[in-house]
């Protein structure tokens, strides 16, 4: 199957900083890809979907100045929470599809831990 | 948009035992039906999905139904394992537009 990874796994940084979270899809071209964010014991929340080459599509309620994405090539998207605040702390994940896969499959990163102290 | 409900919010079964968990789904136009694993630290594992022409899909233990009328899909999982234990998502989709149900927390006892 397709392989998505997301780096860092994990990240501690201090209130007011900005954290950058990568998204690859290693061995296909993902056109498109998806951010979530998930807390403690709940589902997962989408948060924005990304074509390469154009502006994000940001779910309600998602601040797009908060949280930037950019998805400049077809195998990578980066996330960057800026100006962290300790309710940023959360376990972001990425999806990614292209336009090898049948419509609807979606494969997931890893994840990544942000706790904003 | 659409909304999907996954129940139970837990389940605790006997290793052996089978499990089920139910989801239903309120766009009729959804057209795909994955289900995953989590486990704790995690992404989102694929372990089994069904498209809207199908019925019924089995992968060895595991099993999905769907029933297009009632907008309701089940993951079934026979003779369960201790590491079957994990958190299980069910998810409804239409052109890559993905929900999820807010999820199943298995534990298997040995």
């Amino acid at each position: 199957g397709a392989v998505v990874s997301q780096h860092p796994s994990r990240v501690i940084c201090k209130s007011g900083t900005s954290v950058k979270i990568e998204c690859r899809s290693l061995d296909f071209q993902a056109t498109t890809m998806f951010w979530y964010r998930q807390f403690p014991k709940q589902s997962l929340m989408l948060m924005a979907t990304s074509n390469e080459g154009s502006k994000a599509t940001y779910e309600q309620g998602v601040e797009k100045d908060k949280f930037l994405i950019n998805h400049a090539s077809l195998t990578l998207s980066t996330l960057t929470v800026t100006s962290a605040h300790p309710e940023d702390s959360s376990f972001y994940i990425c999806s990614a599809t292209g336009g090898g896969f049948v419509s609807g499959e979606l494969f997931f990163g890893e994840g990544s831990r942000l706790t904003v102290l | 948009g659409e909304n999907v409900e996954q129940h139970p919010s837990t389940l605790s079964v006997q290793e052996g035992d089978s499990a089920v968990i139910k989801c239903t789904y309120s766009d009729s136009a959804s057209n795909y039906f994955p289900w995953y694993k989590q486990e704790l630290g995690k992404g989102p594992q694929l372990i089994i999905d069904i498209r809207s022409n199908v019925g019924e899909k089995k992968d060895q233990r595991i099993a999905v139904t769907l029933n297009k009328t009632a907008k309701h899909f089940s993951l079934h999982i026979t003779e369960t394992q201790p590491e079957d234990s994990a958190v299980y998502f069910c998810a409804a989709s239409r052109n890559n537009d993905m929900r999820f149900g807010a999820g199943t927390r298995l534990t298997v006892k040995p």
